[in-house]
């Protein structure tokens, strides 16, 4: 199975600040990655899917980047409501897998 | 509007069986790939199956497979997950979700599966 390590755990920012989460996959995944917002008590929401394409809807301060075992989401001018866990996701092969996840939280 | 709407969970027994179903509205559900993804509390998301849009393929997880069964009645547009054999380890929240080239575009709201005696 191919290994997703998200980084940091958790991360404490300021409001209009620029965040960035990592995910690096144990093999080459080819951009076949997403990246997922989930709020407390809700069920997770597409931000991004191949690696940089933003989902119908997304906040355009959301992006993604990277290619094969790197890839990074960044929040540009970090806003109240963007408080919540993001999760990665390669579906490059089976089985998917996830990222355990980053706490976003406001300084 | 796309909405997915599980339905069936709640407490039971180790050992015993659940089936979860998942009513589909909003698009043309024989169209997609669907899928159950689940999180334990407090945990982090784990894929639990897959199934191709006509039925005919499907795919498991490895702390399922033998025990759990995805299907789907796509004249129902309705998505199944029968869970045997519940172990203590199963207890999560199971969320319905419509695939989308790989990535999961859209999620149910989820429903509660707790196993414990």
């Amino acid at each position: 199975d191919i290994q997703m390590t998200q980084s940091p755990a958790s991360l404490s920012a300021s409001l209009g600040e620029t965040v960035t989460i990592e995910c690096r996959a144990s093999e080459d995944i080819y951009n076949g990655l997403a990246w997922y917002q989930q709020k407390p008590g809700k069920s997770p929401q597409l931000l991004i899917y191949n690696a940089n394409s933003l989902h119908t809807g997304v906040p355009s301060r959301f992006s993604g980047s990277g290619s094969g075992t790197q890839y990074s989401l960044k929040i540009n001018s970090l806003q109240s409501e963007d408080v919540a866990s993001y999760f990665c996701q390669q579906y490059y092969d089976y089985p998917d897998t996830f990222g355990a996840g980053t706490k976003l939280e406001l300084k | 509007e796309v909405q997915l709407v599980e339905s069936g969970g709640g407490l039971v027994q180790p050992g015993r069986s659940l089936k979860l179903s998942c009513a589909a509205s909003g698009f043309t559900f024989s169209d997609y790939n669907m899928a159950w993804v689940r999180q334990a509390p407090t945990k982090g998301l784990e894929w639990v199956a897959s199934i191709s849009y006509g039925g005919s393929n499907t795919h498991y997880g490895d702390s399922v497979k033998g025990r759990f069964t995805i299907s789907r009645d796509n004249a129902k547009s309705t998505l199944y997950l029968q869970m045997d054999s519940l172990r203590s380890e199963d207890t999560a929240t199971y969320y319905c979700a419509r695939r989308s080239y790989g990535s999961y575009d859209y999620w149910g709201q989820g429903v509660m599966v707790t196993v414990s005696s």
